[in-house]
């Protein structure tokens, strides 16, 4: 069965440093994997997916992950934090269509 | 276009009471999802809708959950009797075909006394 591994539940970084949160899969096939983003007191949103065509994929917000078969992650990275970027961001895998398995999240939080 | 819309927002009730949740997912969009989320933890799925039925359920409680989707369009998620632990978010999801990305609405926070 799929899983997915985040590490590190809370994440702080100072505003305009990079942003890094890990996630690593397991996974029996070629997986779809995804970053989500909820902002307090909202829905989860689709940050970005990879669906087996380039194993560095954009998203939305300045964010990209990239996808290493070799070793089962698929980490999480922008560049240059901004304050709006707080948020709890889950990791998400998929083995089969419209079946998500997510992360336990990880909280970011942006110091000025 | 509307998103997911989810109602209610928030509810407080003491165990042993129903309670229910209602979701109109993007129209159009063929499956619907239930997902439960606690605190600090990431969601959870409880069933998924194909149209009308319910093609995985295999996470629900059938106890005391249960959850239809008549005509394959807004569905309902009932507890009943609720107990201290069902305290959590309840979130519906919808999407369309097999792209795998998966819409959410807000979320029903309940909290049970």
């Amino acid at each position: 069965a799929q899983s997915v591994t985040q590490l590190g539940s809370h994440v702080s970084v100072s505003e305009g440093a990079l942003v890094l949160l890990r996630c690593n899969y397991s996974s029996s096939v070629p997986p779809y994997l995804f970053w989500y983003v909820q902002y307090p007191n909202q829905g989860l949103q689709l940050l970005l997916k990879y669906t087996s065509a380039a194993t560095l994929v954009k998203g939305i917000n300045g964010f990209e992950a990239e996808f290493k078969k070799s070793e089962t992650s698929f980490h999480l990275t922008k560049p240059s934090a901004h304050m709006s970027d707080a948020a709890e961001y889950f990791c998400a895998v998929s083995e089969g269509a419209q079946k998500l398995v997510f992360g336990q999240g990880t909280r970011l939080t942006i110091n000025p | 276009e509307a998103g997911v819309v989810q109602s209610p927002r928030y509810k407080i009730i003491e165990k042993k009471q129903p309670v229910a949740f209602w979701c109109n997912p993007i129209s159009g969009h063929n499956t619907l999802y239930w997902y439960l989320q606690n605190l600090g933890q990431g969601p959870e799925l409880l069933i998924r809708y194909e149209n009308e039925e319910a093609v995985d359920d295999s996470q629900l409680p059938k106890d005391r959950f249960s959850a239809e989707r008549l005509k394959g369009v807004d569905s309902t998620l009932k507890i009943q009797p609720a107990e201290l632990g069902d305290s959590a978010v309840y979130l519906c999801a919808s999407s369309l075909g097999v792209s795998g990305e998966l819409f959410f609405g807000e979320g029903s926070r309940l909290t049970v006394l």
